[in-house]
């Protein structure tokens, strides 16, 4: 199916343990990214790529590690989860954020880190 | 510090009537402002845009309006309807302004019937 997956939708893990969220977009959109929404802050960014092997802190990078040896794919990697990670996901691609292009999002992941 | 900002956290609104949904931002380099709808256990969904090279973008019943100068744009939903009962975002971007979307933290409206 053409669009923008995430997966797992759901994920319960202990603290300190390694969990890596999964996306994996079908348009071959150049840029990727990942937000975590938490209540009061709305949506916030976490890290983007512009293209395969290019990738950039955006606000909230600390804990998290990204990859994209794919154009399709951008994990996101927690290395040891903390409860403060306890959140949803969503990944997002776009064509060009800088060219009047919009940004679809996959259906999201809930965390929760116990 | 937020530099896309909706205050209000939430809105109602009846059945039939305006809905208006207000963002201010203050990075004037932003040149791009988009809308999305998000209902739960949903991701975000484009709604609407706007280039800062215009002042009003229509599409159905919704119109975003901007103000540069205040650095402020509204989206108008008329007439509201239950189904449009959901957290809008507002968004942002610039070129040559890191190559992403800023969000703001959003306003949930409620559409009563």
């Amino acid at each position: 199916d053409a669009g923008i997956t995430q997966s797992p939708r759901y994920k319960i893990t202990e603290t300190g343990r390694q969990v890596t969220l999964m996306c994996h977009q079908t348009w071959s959109h150049s840029y990727m990214f990942w937000y975590r929404q938490d209540l009061g802050h709305g949506l916030r960014l976490i890290y983007y790529s512009a293209a395969a092997d290019i990738t950039d802190k955006g606000e909230v990078p600390d804990g998290y590690v990204v990859s994209r040896s794919k154009t399709e794919n951008f994990p996101l990697t927690l290395e040891s989860a903390t409860r403060s990670q306890t959140s949803v996901y969503f990944c997002a691609s776009s064509e060009s954020p800088t060219a009047g292009t919009e940004a679809f999002f996959g259906q999201g992941t809930r965390l929760t880190v116990v | 510090d937020q530099q896309v900002k909706q205050n209000s956290p939430s809105l109602s609104v009846q059945e039939g009537r305006i809905s208006i949904l207000n963002c201010d931002y203050t990075n004037s380099m932003f040149d791009y402002f988009l809308w999305y709808k998000k209902y739960p256990a949903e991701g975000p969904t484009f709604l609407i845009s706007i280039s800062s090279i215009k002042d009003k973008n229509e599409d159905g019943r919704f119109t975003v309006f901007l103000n540069k100068s205040a650095k402020h744009l509204s989206l108008h939903i008329v007439p509201s309807q239950p189904g449009d009962s959901a957290v809008y975002f507002c968004a942002a971007s610039a070129q040559g302004y890191g190559q992403n979307f800023v969000f703001g933290p959003g306003t949930r409206l409620s559409v009563l019937p």
